[in-house]
């Protein structure tokens, strides 16, 4: 079983300011795979960025990058240059790749002030 | 353009009564979910499917049903609607291998 935490159920950053969100997860698997999605008010879940557990360097998409600190067990999504359009919820989430589901966390909402 | 849809966006329903919520997808992914969404929560999985004939239950499975009789449907059933599953609900697809998961749009349940 595998299990994902998102520690800060809300954060804030100011328009144009860098943010970063939290995510530890647990698993036995060696091979599995990390995802953020970002929820925003219309419910939509979109992907935001994902990382394949074997590839050592960092993914980033634009202005979202992630810092994942494999013995660790970290995977925090950094947003940079930050816009209202971010204001949303983020959940961290993570899959193996024998079982094609992905395990959640709780998610942490992040406002973006003007 | 390939999308996965739920029907309907909202329902209101009443304690007791049976309710089926529809997901249908036409990106052809043998792989299939439904998760529960609650505040404090994230989202939790109820049941899920591999493919056609093939449904597994998740970690919140209780009180839910789902049947796979083709590879774009999974409906979700409550065979007996309780007020702990008023929630929000997320049918999801996938590919197979480190794909992205695709997400319908999300039920609103409410059961009075």
């Amino acid at each position: 079983a595998q299990t994902v935490t998102q520690s800060q159920p809300e954060m804030s950053v100011q328009e144009a300011e860098t943010v970063t969100l939290s995510c530890t997860y647990d698993t036995s698997e060696s091979d599995y795979y990390l995802f953020w999605y970002k929820q925003p008010p219309s419910r939509q879940m979109i992907l935001v960025i994902r990382q394949e557990a074997y590839k050592q360097q960092n993914a980033t998409e634009n202005r979202f990058s992630v810092n994942f600190q494999k013995a660790a067990k970290s995977f925090s999504l950094k947003i940079s240059d930050s816009q209202l359009g971010d204001a949303a919820m983020y959940f961290c989430a993570c899959s193996h790749s024998g079982a094609r589901q992905l395990t959640f966390g709780s998610g942490t909402q992040l406002t973006v002030l003007p | 353009d390939a999308e996965i849809t739920q029907s309907p966006r909202h329902k209101i329903t009443e304690t007791g009564r049976q309710v089926t919520l529809a997901c249908h997808q036409t990106w052809n992914h043998n792989n299939m979910f439904w998760y529960r969404q609650d505040l404090g929560h994230g989202l939790r999985l109820i049941h899920y499917s591999y493919g056609v004939q093939d449904t597994n239950k998740g970690e919140v499975s209780d009180g839910y049903s789902v049947s796979r009789s083709n590879t774009e449907d999974l409906p979700l059933t409550l065979e007996s609607a309780a007020s702990s599953q008023t929630s929000v609900y997320f049918c999801a697809s996938r590919g197979q291998g480190n794909t992205e998961a695709f997400f319908g749009q999300g039920t609103r349940l409410t059961v009075v």
